[in-house]
C-alpha cells in the first residue's frame, strides 16, 4: 500500500514571500505520479501541478514548482512570490502507473498568506 | 454544465436515516470518483466509475455504502442507516481519461453530512 505523508499541518507566510510545502511518500513502484492540489476555503480543489516519476526535471507552472526527489521519496511544492489568494489547503497526492484509480492524498497542509 | 455539481451542498440527518448525494460530473467525462474527507483529513478513496461500470469499490466503508452510475453520467451515492462516523464531506471528481489514470481530476466542491 502506498502512503503519502505532510508533515507540516499548518504554515504561513508573508505576501511576496516564499514558502515550500513538504511532502514524502511510500511506495515500492518505479512509475508514478505524483500532484499538488489546492483546496481553498470554498472546498473546490483544484491541480496545482503534476510530475510524472520517471521525469527528472522538476515540473513548474509559474509561481508554483516542485522539488522532486525520487530516491528519497520526497515531493516538495515551492510557491514563490506568495499572494492572497494562495491561502488555501495544499494536498499532496500520489497515483502507480499501474494502479489505475486510486489516487491517495496525504493529510494535507494548511497554509496562510499574510499581508 | 462547466464543472463538477454536487447536490445538496449541506445535509443534517438523524442517526439511521437513509441520504442520497448526487453528483454531476463534467459532460463526456468518462472517469468519476467518489472520496471522503473527514475535518481536517485528506480525501479518501471510496469507488471509482469507468462510464456505467463501477470498477473499484475496495475504498467503501461498509454495505451501508452504495453508488451507482446507471447512465454513465450522473452518479449517486447512498448512505443507509447514517451512523455519527459518517459525517464528513463527500467528493465528487470526474476525469476525461479512463483506465489508467495520469491526467487531471476535477472536483466538485462537495457535500457536507453532518449525521446528529
Amino acid at each position: 500500500a502506498q502512503t503519502v505523508t505532510q508533515s507540516q499541518p499548518e504554515m504561513s507566510v508573508q505576501e511576496a514571500e516564499t514558502v515550500t510545502l513538504s511532502c514524502t511518500y511510500d511506495t515500492s513502484e518505479s512509475n508514478y505520479y505524483l500532484f499538488w492540489y489546492k483546496q481553498p476555503p470554498s472546498r473546490q480543489m483544484i491541480l496545482v501541478i503534476r510530475q510524472e516519476a520517471y521525469k527528472q526535471q522538476n515540473a513548474t507552472e509559474n509561481r508554483f514548482s516542485v522539488n522532486f526527489q525520487k530516491a528519497a521519496k520526497s515531493f516538495s511544492l515551492k510557491i514563490s512570490d506568495s499572494q492572497l489568494g494562495d491561502t488555501a489547503m495544499y494536498f499532496c497526492a500520489f497515483i502507480p502507473n499501474n494502479a489505475g484509480n486510486m489516487l491517495t492524498f496525504g493529510g494535507g497542509t494548511r497554509l496562510m498568506v499574510k499581508p | 454544465g462547466a464543472g463538477v455539481s454536487q447536490s445538496p451542498r449541506y445535509k443534517v440527518a438523524k442517526r439511521g436515516q437513509d441520504v442520497a448525494l448526487r453528483c454531476d460530473p463534467i459532460s463526456g467525462h468518462v472517469s468519476l470518483f467518489w472520496y471522503q474527507q473527514a475535518l481536517g483529513q485528506g480525501p479518501e478513496f471510496l469507488t471509482y466509475f469507468q462510464n456505467e461500470a463501477q470498477l473499484d469499490k475496495s475504498g467503501l466503508p461498509s454495505d451501508r455504502f452504495f453508488a451507482e452510475r446507471p447512465e454513465g453520467s450522473v452518479s449517486t451515492l447512498k448512505i443507509q442507516r447514517t451512523q455519527q462516523e459518517d459525517s464528513a464531506v463527500y467528493l465528487c471528481a470526474s476525469s476525461h481519461t479512463s483506465g489508467a489514470f495520469t491526467g487531471e481530476l476535477f472536483f466538485g466542491e462537495g457535500s457536507r453530512l453532518t449525521v446528529l
